[in-house]
């Protein structure tokens, strides 16, 4: 069974630009989750989707929107890049919201 | 605002001996307590998972759970160099998991 896929998988982008990145769950599962965890930081929690409808959110501002679609696939996307959003950013998918997460290798994105 | 509380380390333990790494959660209704370890660099990966009270083993992992105090704790026996990472505690909270912000082990030859 196919893990967690999550592409790119590195990434550079200037200040003001924007950026999406993608996220395709485990077969079967329905909810996705993103996290953003910066160097010595534990994850910091995003959003979750399950079944295209956004279930949970963390407390990020409205540059970070995501979305699902109806194959379970999610997107990230993040508007106005700042130098503060250098981090890697993880997807994780699981069977049903606060099931058992399994998670990508990471995007790590990088704001020059 | 649910929370769950880990010490940051890092924890230091020879070779050999034994890895005892606690949390605690501060919403009574959890029902579901995971343990996940990331290596410096990668993704975090599941070790473990119990729901009920007590003691959960799997190889050299113990998860021991106790929800009157409100505390669940991973117990490493015969450390090894390999199990020097980062160990996140995640507890399932109103169909969310609510992450502790991890504690980093590291284990000495």
């Amino acid at each position: 069974k196919a893990g967690v896929t999550q592409t790119p998988r590195y990434l550079i982008k200037t200040r003001g630009q924007q950026v999406t990145l993608s996220c395709s769950p485990i077969s079967g599962h329905r909810s996705v989750s993103w996290y953003q965890q910066t160097p010595g930081q534990g994850l910091q929690f995003l959003f979750e989707y399950f079944s295209e409808t956004q279930r949970n959110k963390g407390n990020f501002p409205g540059r970070f929107s995501g979305r699902q679609f109806s194959n379970s696939r999610s997107e990230m996307n993040v508007s106005t890049l700042e130098l503060g959003d250098s981090a890697l950013y993880l997807c994780a998918s699981s069977p049903g919201t606060g099931d058992i997460q399994y998670f990508g290798a990471g995007t790590r994105l990088s704001v020059l | 605002q649910k929370e769950v509380e880990q010490n940051s380390g890092p924890l230091s333990v020879p070779e050999g001996a034994i890895a005892s790494l606690n949390c605690t959660y501060s919403d009574r209704g959890s029902q579901s307590f995971f343990w996940y370890r990331q290596y410096s660099g990668k993704s975090p990966e599941l070790i473990m998972f119990i729901y009920s009270n007590g003691d959960k083993e799997d190889g050299r992992f113990t998860a021991q759970l106790n929800k009157a105090s409100q505390y669940v704790s991973l117990l490493i026996r015969d450390s090894q160099p390999s199990d020097s990472a980062t160990y996140l505690c995640a507890v399932r909270s109103n169909y969310q998991l609510i992450w502790g912000a991890g504690t980093k082990l590291i284990i000495k030859p």
